[in-house]
């Protein structure tokens, strides 16, 4: 059973305009966001994250917005570059420090 | 930048062969883990270590041992390879709350 889910496999964003990707929950409990990029035949590395007493964290062109009511977080990119192109997993760790990973979200950024 | 190295970086080999890959890390991370990932699935934890001889299974049920000898370094072995072994296997650590440094994986095929 899917504790952290990513419902979109890939998305496709024009070059210049705002990516947004989606995630949702069902543990509660979760309190801390992660989200992690992957290139291919690399590891992952860690994009940006968000505390559950927060509702937005930014940093530079990414932006992560969580809805605790509606257990979704989205992470939005803007502008999307060519270099943004990757796999993109959402996690989400309760105070075990087990991190729980999505299947990911293929990002296509066309030119 | 983060210094976790994994080897090999490919394998293929036989059924019933032992193996082990090799992850190493020199950050000075107490906390060091296993990830299995197959292509478009979520990355799921088999092993974790939260210290010299610390030691435990992740949620993933995993017919691999792993041990911590020294903070540096958390092997990973398999007896007796199978098939259904055939995976990308990602080794991580962490200082902070939630952010991990993965290594950029070992992609095993056993025929």
């Amino acid at each position: 059973d899917q504790q952290v889910k990513q419902n979109s496999p890939s998305l496709s964003v024009q070059e210049g305009r705002i990516s947004i990707l989606n995630c949702d929950y069902t543990n509660s409990m979760f309190d801390y966001f992660l989200w992690y990029k992957k290139y291919p035949a690399e590891g992952p590395t860690f994009l940006i994250s968000i505390s559950s007493i927060k509702d937005k964290n930014e940093d530079g062109r990414f932006t992560v917005f969580l809805n605790k009511s509606a257990k979704h977080l989205s992470l939005h990119i803007v502008p999307s570059q060519p270099g943004d192109s990757a796999v993109y997993f959402c996690a989400a760790t309760l105070s075990d420090d087990k991190i729980i990973f999505g299947k990911g979200t293929r990002l296509h950024i066309l030119p | 930048e983060a210094d976790i190295y994994q080897t090999p970086r490919y394998l293929v080999i036989g059924t019933g062969k032992k193996i082990t890959l090799e992850c190493s890390q020199t950050m000075g991370h107490d906390k060091m883990y296993w990830y299995q990932q197959d292509p478009g699935m979520e990355l799921h934890l088999i092993h974790y270590s939260y210290g010299v001889n610390s030691t435990e299974k992740g949620d993933l049920s995993s017919e691999s041992t792993v041990s911590r000898i020294r903070t540096e370094h958390f092997p990973l072995t398999l007896e007796s390879a199978r098939p259904s072994h055939t995976s990308q296997y990602l080794c991580a650590s962490s200082l902070a709350f939630g952010e991990l440094f993965f290594g950029e994986g070992s992609r095993l095929t056993v025929l």
